[in-house]
């Protein structure tokens, strides 16, 4: 079957602009994660989604950032006001059940704020 | 491509040789271990992942190895490939409470196999 699924591949956006990202997860996973990648570095929590809700938004960098997810399936990834620093890989990820790693990986959203 | 080998620790192993690639975790709660592979441009693989209830599992052609009483990680890679070239992660769960946990990823190890 289909694994987890992001688009854009690659968006150059200036700064101030505002971005959303688009994660579709492995059809019948329940749990939806987001991670972001900088450079030659690990990765770093952002937020979770079990079904809709959110029990973990500790990750979100600042209040420009949000994330909502809609009927248990796809989720959107928004942020506000890019700024440079934000220019990173954005994961997505999901997994059947949780708490039930392993996580099933898409292959990212590079963002880069000019 | 990128240029992770300024930011990584690395390993560079022969074609056919074993590697071992380590990784300490930070929380003595963490009941669950997983290790990922990430080649350039995609999203992390899944390896091999481990409960804390052990202490080794083996898949094809690799080995975790779990010391909890060190906190200490351990991906075994026998007779190693160049498409093992990869940036490999070894990730904790921590359970936060109730039915809430976070999978926390260590900074990774960029492995070259060279032919």
């Amino acid at each position: 079957g289909a694994g987890v699924s992001q688009s854009p591949s690659n968006k150059v956006t200036e700064k101030g602009k505002d971005v959303e990202l688009r994660c579709d997860p492995i059809s019948g996973h329940t749990a939806l994660y987001w991670y972001r990648q900088s450079l030659g570095q690990g990765l770093e929590f952002l937020i979770y989604f079990q079904g809709n809700s959110a029990p973990d938004k500790s990750g979100l960098p600042s209040d420009r950032f949000s994330a909502e997810r809609t009927g248990g399936s796809v989720s959107t990834l928004t942020i506000q006001r890019t700024q440079q620093e934000d220019s990173a890989v954005y994961l997505c990820a999901s997994s059947l059940v949780v708490p039930d790693p392993p996580l099933h990986f898409g292959n990212g959203t590079r963002l880069t704020v000019t | 491509g990128e240029s992770v080998g300024l930011h990584l620790p690395t390993l560079s192993v022969q074609e056919g040789d074993n590697s071992i690639i380590n990784c300490a975790y930070s929380n003595s709660a963490s009941d669950y271990f997983i290790w990922y592979k990430q080649e350039s441009g995609k999203g992390p693989q899944f390896i091999i992942d481990i409960r804390s209830n052990m202490d080794k599992r083996q898949g094809q052609r690799v080995t975790v190895l779990l010391n909890k009483t060190v906190k200490h990680l351990s991906l075994q890679i026998a007779a190693t490939q160049p498409g093992d070239s990869a940036v490999y992660f070894c990730a904790e769960n921590v359970v936060m409470g109730g039915s809430n946990y976070k999978l926390t990823f260590g900074k990774g190890t960029l492995l070259t196999v060279n032919p």
